[in-house]
C-alpha cells in the first residue's frame, strides 16, 4: 500500500491565486514528519516545510503552509500568492519514527504550472 | 545553511563501465547518508541508506553488488555503478541528514545524471 499519495498528477493555476496541493498518508507510528519539497527543472530537492506529528499547529514558511488534519491523516501544502517561479514538481514525504536519520517515503508528485 | 553537493553533475559512459558519484556534506558531519534514484517524471526511490564507518543499507530489490556504496567519512559518501548498462541511466540523489538540526530536514544534493550508452 502507498505510504504517501498525492492524487494530482499536474495543477494549473493562475499567477498571484493560492493553491492547495494534496497529500495523504498512511503510517501506524505515532511519532512521524512529514516535508514539503519543491523540484525546479534543474532537478535540486527544495525543502519548504515540515510537520511534526506531535506539533500542535500547522506549520507555515512565508507563503507556505501546511493544512495538517491528523485524524483524516492529510497534510496538504498551501501557496499563497503564487508566482511564476513557483513552477515545479512538488513532493510530499514522511519519515516514519521519532527524529533521528530516517528514510523518507516520497509520494509521487504534483506539477504545478503558474500561467501569467 | 546546510549545503549538500554532488560530483559529476553529468556523465555519460559506455554500456560495462563503472561509475563513481561523489556525495558531500560541505558545511555539517553526516553520519548518515542517503541514496535516490529518480526516473524521468517520476518519485524518488529510496535505494540505499549509507552509514558511515559500516555498510549500507539497501532496499528492496536493489543489487549491492551493482551499486556499491561507501562512506569512508563524515562528509563524503560515494555510489559506483558498476557495469552499467543502459537501463541503469537515470538521476541520482543523495542527501543527508544534519544531526545538529532541531528538524533534520534532509539536504538534498543537486542530482547526478547518468546516461549509459
Amino acid at each position: 500500500a502507498q505510504k504517501i499519495t498525492q492524487t494530482q498528477p499536474g495543477m494549473f493555476v493562475q499567477e498571484k491565486e493560492a493553491v492547495t496541493l494534496d497529500c495523504t498518508y498512511d503510517t501506524s507510528d505515532p511519532s512521524y514528519g512529514l516535508f514539503w519539497y519543491k523540484q525546479p527543472s534543474s532537478g535540486e530537492m527544495i525543502f519548504l516545510i515540515y510537520q511534526g506529528s506531535y506539533d500542535q499547529q500547522n506549520a507555515t514558511e512565508g507563503r507556505y503552509s501546511l493544512n495538517f488534519q491528523k485524524a483524516r491523516k492529510s497534510a496538504n501544502l498551501v501557496i499563497s500568492a503564487s508566482q511564476l517561479g513557483d513552477s515545479a514538481m512538488y513532493f510530499c514525504a514522511m519519515r516514519e519514527g521519532p527524529q533521528g536519520a530516517q528514510k523518507l517515503v516520497f509520494g509521487q508528485g504534483t506539477r504545478l504550472t503558474i500561467n501569467p | 545553511g546546510a549545503v549538500v553537493s554532488q560530483h559529476p553533475s553529468r556523465v555519460i559512459c559506455k554500456s560495462g563501465t563503472s561509475v563513481k558519484i561523489e556525495c558531500r556534506s560541505l558545511d555539517f558531519q553526516a553520519t548518515t547518508m542517503f541514496w535516490y534514484r529518480q526516473f524521468p517524471k517520476k518519485s524518488l526511490m529510496l535505494m540505499a541508506t549509507s552509514n558511515e564507518g559500516s555498510k549500507a543499507t539497501y532496499e528492496q530489490g536493489v543489487e549491492k553488488d551493482k551499486f556499491l556504496i561507501n562512506h569512508a567519512s563524515l562528509t563524503l559518501s560515494t555510489l559506483t555503478v558498476t557495469s552499467a548498462h543502459p537501463e541503469d541511466s537515470s538521476f541520482y540523489i543523495c542527501s543527508a541528514s544534519n544531526p545538529g538540526r532541531v528538524i533534520r530536514e534532509q539536504y538534498f544534493g543537486p542530482g547526478t545524471r547518468l546516461t549509459v550508452t
